[in-house]
Order: C-alpha cells, then sequence, then structure tokens
C-alpha cells in the first residue's frame, strides 16, 4: 500500500510569499512526482525526480523549484507565489516494480 | 502530442443503471493506461493498469477494457457509492514516466 504524506493540508498565501510544500513517501521508491489539479484542465506535472539527486521540468515547471536529497522528501518551492498558482497540488510515486503511481491527499493552496 | 480524452464530463444515472466511460488516447508508444477514482477533497485513488490492446480488469461493479485508440470502464448496476470523478491517464514510451490526464467524467449515481 502507497505511503505518501503531503504537508499542509491547506494553505493561503499573500502574493509575493514564499512557501514550501512537503512530499514524504515510505515506499523507498525513487520516482517522485508534483502535479497541480485545476478546475477545467485536469492533472498536469510540474516537476519531477527519477531517482535522489536528480530532477526534471514536466509541462507547467515556471515558478516553482524542487530537490531531491535523499530518497525519501521530495519539496515543492514556490519561491515568490503568485495568484495562478492557486491550485491543488498532488505528490506522487510508484509503488513496488510497478509504473502504477500512488498519490498522496494533496495540498490545496489560495495565494491572495 | 500526447493526449487524452475523456467522455462525458459528467453523467448522472439511476442506481443499478449500468453504463460505460470512454477514454480516447493519443500516445506515441503506450506504456500503459491508468485508471483512478476521485473523490471530492482527496488524492486520485488506483483502479486499473491496462498494458496492451485487448486487456480486461475488473473490480467489483467496475470493468476496465483497452483498444489501440481508446479505454472504456464499464459501470454494472452502480450504486451510489460509486459516485466519484474517475480519472483516465496514460504513460508514455520513453517518457520520464509521468502520467497525461484527462480531465475526468463525473459518474452521479442517484438512489
Amino acid at each position: 500500500i502507497a505511503g505518501i504524506t503531503q504537508a499542509p493540508t491547506s494553505q493561503i498565501l499573500a502574493a509575493g510569499r514564499r512557501m514550501t510544500l512537503r512530499c514524504t513517501q515510505d515506499m523507498r521508491h525513487n520516482a517522485m512526482y508534483w502535479y497541480r489539479q485545476d478546475l477545467g484542465l485536469g492533472l498536469r506535472l510540474i516537476h519531477y525526480s527519477n531517482t535522489a539527486g536528480t530532477t526534471g521540468k514536466g509541462e507547467v515547471p515556471d515558478g516553482y523549484s524542487v530537490s531531491r536529497a535523499n530518497t525519501d522528501d521530495f519539496p515543492l518551492t514556490l519561491a515568490s507565489a503568485v495568484p495562478s498558482q492557486t491550485s491543488v497540488y498532488f505528490c506522487a510515486s510508484p509503488s513496488g516494480n510497478s509504473d502504477t503511481q500512488y498519490f498522496g491527499p494533496g495540498t490545496r493552496l489560495t495565494v491572495l | 502530442e500526447d493526449q487524452v480524452t475523456q467522455s462525458p464530463e459528467a453523467l448522472r444515472l439511476q442506481e443499478g443503471e449500468s453504463s460505460s466511460l470512454n477514454c480516447s488516447y493519443t500516445v506515441s508508444g503506450l506504456r500503459g493506461l491508468f485508471w483512478y477514482r476521485q473523490d471530492p477533497g482527496k488524492g486520485p485513488e488506483f483502479l486499473f493498469t491496462l498494458y496492451s490492446a485487448g486487456e480486461e480488469k475488473e473490480k467489483e461493479r467496475l470493468k476496465a477494457t483497452l483498444t489501440k485508440k481508446e479505454s472504456f470502464l464499464h459501470i454494472t448496476a452502480p450504486k451510489p457509492e460509486d459516485s466519484a470523478t474517475y480519472l483516465c491517464a496514460v504513460q508514455a514510451g520513453g517518457s520520464q514516466g509521468n502520467l497525461i490526464f484527462g480531465k475526468g467524467t463525473k459518474l452521479s449515481v442517484k438512489p
């Protein structure tokens, strides 16, 4: 069973502030992903990491950065939040030897 | 360009009224097609993975099928607790492993 935790559950943030969304997995899997979900647009990939120490850009990376210092953690940082970054953010990781991605519970972020 | 289209956007059924959700896809080398269920305020919950045309998988009242261009999620005799948004996603061969999602079908089952 997938074990992905995200924090915080929700956050209201003033525009221009810095924010880090946390994601931790207990599956010891190499790959991790960050998606955002917006009404009418579905889930879109922001950044990904195939293994600790490496990261890559997804479909909508602008305004976001990630790091992967170890296998378990994959934080997503908004250096200077803007209202268009209001969204629900999901972290995901495959489990075991399959390609099936399991998702965390999400962080609902509102930027005012 | 890899793309996933789901239809209908919304579907209202009476309890016991069977139906199907459609997922059409174009992808450069399909590595896998995934179905998820998402309840309001929750993360997507994995249902099925399909890898090749002709493959079928079942779980309770749900059955997923796959052809070379589309997948169907058949719901037999649905119950109100099946109400949710159903998401379809594909993983392209040679990709970094990320999923390309459709916009989902919102299913409502009335008692």
